[in-house]
């Protein structure tokens, strides 16, 4: 079974700063996806940014990137220029499709955002 | 963008009696959808993969006759809370995989469910 960790519970940036989230994971598989979603205090989740892992290049996303180490099963999430509005828990996702339309998402236990002026 | 509702977005019961969630992908087909359960400033607990036209599929520990499921057609799965009781109460999510491709997964709102 695959697992997904992240060890922030909470992080603080400042309004413009740049931040790195982490995320680690364990799978035997060797295709499979990564996501980092969002949860605003709305509650709707919020996709993020999305990592194939047979692609090489780390993905970006305007002011969003990865830092996709598939050899460390590492996935971190860089946020630049932080805004007000990035404020909110984020969730590292793990997807694999080995079980085909049944395939489930592994989510990891999230990391509490704040962003200060 | 592929958008899913869920209705009601809040419901309160009176502990006893049975609740029914709605959700249903507005722009797309949907053989697989998934009901999440999460508690507060927690992680999203998976609960039950739902298929269209088949029973669905429960994680270990879910009570499937507390929690029914219904996939009728392929916009629309309900999840009933049969005599719910006040440990029911949380924030209910559902997803929906788009029947043309399995690598994406799109969030309802969720559902905020009191027992009293």
């Amino acid at each position: 079974a695959q697992t997904v960790t992240q060890s922030q519970p909470e992080m603080s940036v400042q309004e413009a700063e740049t931040v790195t989230l982490s995320c680690t994971y364990d799978t035997s598989e060797s295709d499979y996806y990564l996501f980092w979603y969002k949860q605003p205090p709305s509650r709707q989740m919020i996709l993020v940014i999305r990592q194939e892992a047979y692609k090489q290049q780390n993905a970006t996303e305007n002011r969003f990137s990865v830092n996709f180490q598939k050899a460390a099963k590492s996935f971190s999430l860089k946020i630049s220029d932080s805004q007000l509005g990035d404020a909110a828990m984020y969730f590292c996702v793990f997807f694999s499709l080995l079980d085909g339309t049944a395939s489930k998402l592994t989510f990891g236990t999230g990391t509490r955002l704040q962003v200060t002026l | 963008g592929a958008v899913v509702s869920q209705h009601p977005s809040r419901v309160i019961c009176k502990s006893g009696t049975s609740v029914k969630i709605e959700c249903r992908s507005l722009d797309f087909q949907a053989t697989t959808m998934f009901w999440y359960r999460q508690f507060p400033k927690q992680s999203l607990m998976l609960m039950a993969t739902s298929n269209e036209g088949s029973k669905a599929t429960y994680e270990q520990g879910v009570e499937k006759d507390k929690f029914l499921i219904n996939h009728a057609s392929l916009t629309l799965s309900t999840l009933t809370v049969t005599s719910a009781h006040p440990e029911d109460s949380s924030f209910y999510i559902c997803s929906a995989r788009d029947i043309a491709g399995y690598n994406e997964q799109f969030f309802g709102p969720g559902t905020r469910l009191t027992v009293l």
